[in-house]
């Protein structure tokens, strides 16, 4: 069955400190698509990022970058010199494309950045 | 392109009254999710759309929960009665096609506190 799991419930950093959350996945389908949402303050869950099984080249878009490792089922999310407007909660997801089309979220990690 | 719109944002019920959501997905979205996601979890799927057939309902508490999506487009949850424990945040999302690759656009979600 899908799993995803983000073992760090809470985190706090200051202002321009690096900072990763970590997300695990279990799945038994061969071809998935993982996910990071990000839900501010005012509840709506916007998109970041979507991988799929087949492409595991680390991404970077600004100030966000990913690490997609199969080896370790993982997929970590890395922001670089944070913001206080990156205070949010983050969650992993996990979309199978075989055996279920339905998104499995994580527990979600919340980010708190300190001026 | 407007966005999934959600009503009403915020209703307060005491337990065992019933209670209706409303949403509106993306123009041309042909699936359609309802999530429920409690304060401090992930969002939970409770059921999915693909145009007004239901794709997946596994996790939908039946006896007090129902939902319809009349002509593939608007959708309303409903539950009745209410009980203290399905305080949360109702999330409905729309995406292109219900395969595991498309990125679920999300709602601002309506929050529903039972007294």
């Amino acid at each position: 069955a899908q799993k995803v799991t983000q073992a760090q419930t809470e985190i706090s950093v200051v202002e321009k400190e690096d900072v990763t959350l970590d997300c695990v996945y279990e799945t038994r389908d061969t071809t998935y698509y993982l996910f990071w949402y990000k839900q501010p303050p005012s509840g709506e869950l916007v998109f970041l990022i979507r991988r799929n099984s087949f492409d595991e080249q680390n991404e970077i878009s600004g100030r966000y970058s990913w690490n997609f490792q199969k080896s370790t089922s993982s997929f970590n999310f890395t922001i670089t010199a944070s913001q206080v407007v990156d205070s949010a909660v983050y969650f992993c997801a996990l979309s199978e494309e075989n055996y279920g089309q339905n998104f499995v979220f994580g527990p979600g990690t919340r980010l708190s950045v300190l001026p | 392109e407007a966005g999934v719109a959600q009503s009403p944002r915020y209703k307060i019920i005491e337990k065992r009254q019933s209670v209706a959501f409303w949403c509106n997905p993306i123009s041309g979205h042909a699936t359609l999710y309802w999530y429920q996601q409690i304060l401090g979890q992930g969002p939970k799927l409770l059921i999915q759309f693909q145009n007004n057939g239901v794709v997946d309902d596994s996790q939908l508490p039946k006896d007090r929960f129902s939902a319809e999506r009349l002509k593939g487009v608007d959708s309303t949850l409903k539950i009745q009665p209410a009980k203290l424990e399905d305080s949360a945040v109702y999330l409905c999302a729309s995406s292109f096609k219900g395969t595991g690759a498309n990125v679920l656009t999300f709602g601002a979600g309506s929050r529903l506190t039972v007294l």
